[in-house]
C-alpha cells in the first residue's frame, strides 16, 4: 500500500535552515508528481511546492519562492524540502503528498503522509 | 491568483441531517475542484475530485457538485465519524489553493 513518511522537522531559529525528507513506498515513486503542503497551528492548508517525476517541472507558492527548494532522489524513493531563511510564519506541520497519477490534469492529492512539525522560534 | 472561499466556516448539525458546504472560486475553474476531509489530529484525506467524482472507499453519503465558480459538498445523512474540517482545493493551475476550511461538529 502507498506510504509516505516525513521526517526532519524540529525547532530552528529565525533565519536558519532545515531539510525535510519524505520516504515513499508502495508505488512507482519516479513516475509520480509530488508536493509539499503545510498547515500552520490551528490554520488551514497551504500548498507550497510541486515537482514532476523527472524533475523537469517545479512550481512554488509565492510565500516560499526563493527560500525553499524541492527536490527528489528517485533511486532512494525520497522527496526533500530544503528550507532556508526560515521565519516565524513558516511554523507549521509539513505534509508530503502524491498527486493523483490518473492523468495529466489531476493536480490534487490522493495520498498524504502524517506530517512533520517545524517550529521557527528564537 | 484565484481565491477559494468556503462557507460556512463552522457548522453544527445532528446525526442523520443533510449538510451542505459551499466553495466559491474568484474566477471560473471548470470542474478542477477537489474536496478533502481532515479529522482531528490526522492528515487530510481525499474525498472527491473533478468536482463530483467520489474517491475510492469514500462512503456514498458524500456527494460533490458544481462547476465554474460555485461548488458544493453534501453529506446526505450525517454520521458521528464525519466530525472533521473539510477543505476544497482548486487545481486548474498552480498555485493549488485551498479554501480556508469548514469545521463540522455534531450537535
Amino acid at each position: 500500500q502507498v506510504q509516505l513518511v516525513e521526517s526532519g522537522g524540529g525547532l530552528v531559529k529565525p533565519g536558519g535552515s532545515l531539510r525535510l525528507s519524505c520516504a515513499a513506498s508502495g508505488f512507482s515513486f519516479g513516475d509520480n508528481f509530488m508536493s509539499w503542503i503545510r498547515q500552520a497551528p490551528g490554520k488551514g492548508l497551504e500548498w507550497i511546492a510541486y515537482i514532476s517525476g523527472d524533475d523537469y517541472t517545479i512550481h512554488y507558492a509565492d510565500s516560499v519562492q526563493g527560500r525553499f527548494i524541492i527536490s527528489r532522489d528517485n533511486a532512494k524513493n525520497s522527496l526533500f524540502l530544503q528550507m532556508n531563511s526560515l521565519r516565524a510564519d513558516d511554523t507549521a506541520v509539513y505534509y508530503c503528498a502524491r498527486r493523483d497519477p490518473a492523468g495529466p490534469h489531476t493536480d490534487y492529492f490522493d495520498f498524504w503522509g502524517q506530517g512533520t512539525l517545524v517550529t521557527v522560534s528564537s | 491568483d484565484i481565491q477559494m472561499t468556503q462557507s460556512p466556516s463552522s457548522l453544527s448539525a445532528s446525526v442523520g441531517d443533510r449538510v451542505t458546504i459551499t466553495c466559491r472560486a474568484s474566477q471560473g475553474i471548470s470542474n478542477y475542484l477537489a474536496w478533502y476531509q481532515q479529522q482531528p489530529g490526522k492528515a487530510p484525506k481525499l474525498l472527491i475530485s473533478a468536482a463530483s467524482t467520489l474517491h475510492s472507499g469514500v462512503p456514498s453519503r458524500f456527494r460533490g457538485s458544481g462547476s465554474g465558480t460555485d461548488f458544493f459538498l453534501t453529506i446526505s445523512s450525517l454520521q458521528p465519524e464525519d466530525v472533521a474540517t473539510y477543505y476544497c482545493q482548486k487545481y486548474n493551475s498552480a498555485p493549488f489553493t485551498f479554501g480556508q476550511g469548514t469545521k463540522l461538529e455534531i450537535k
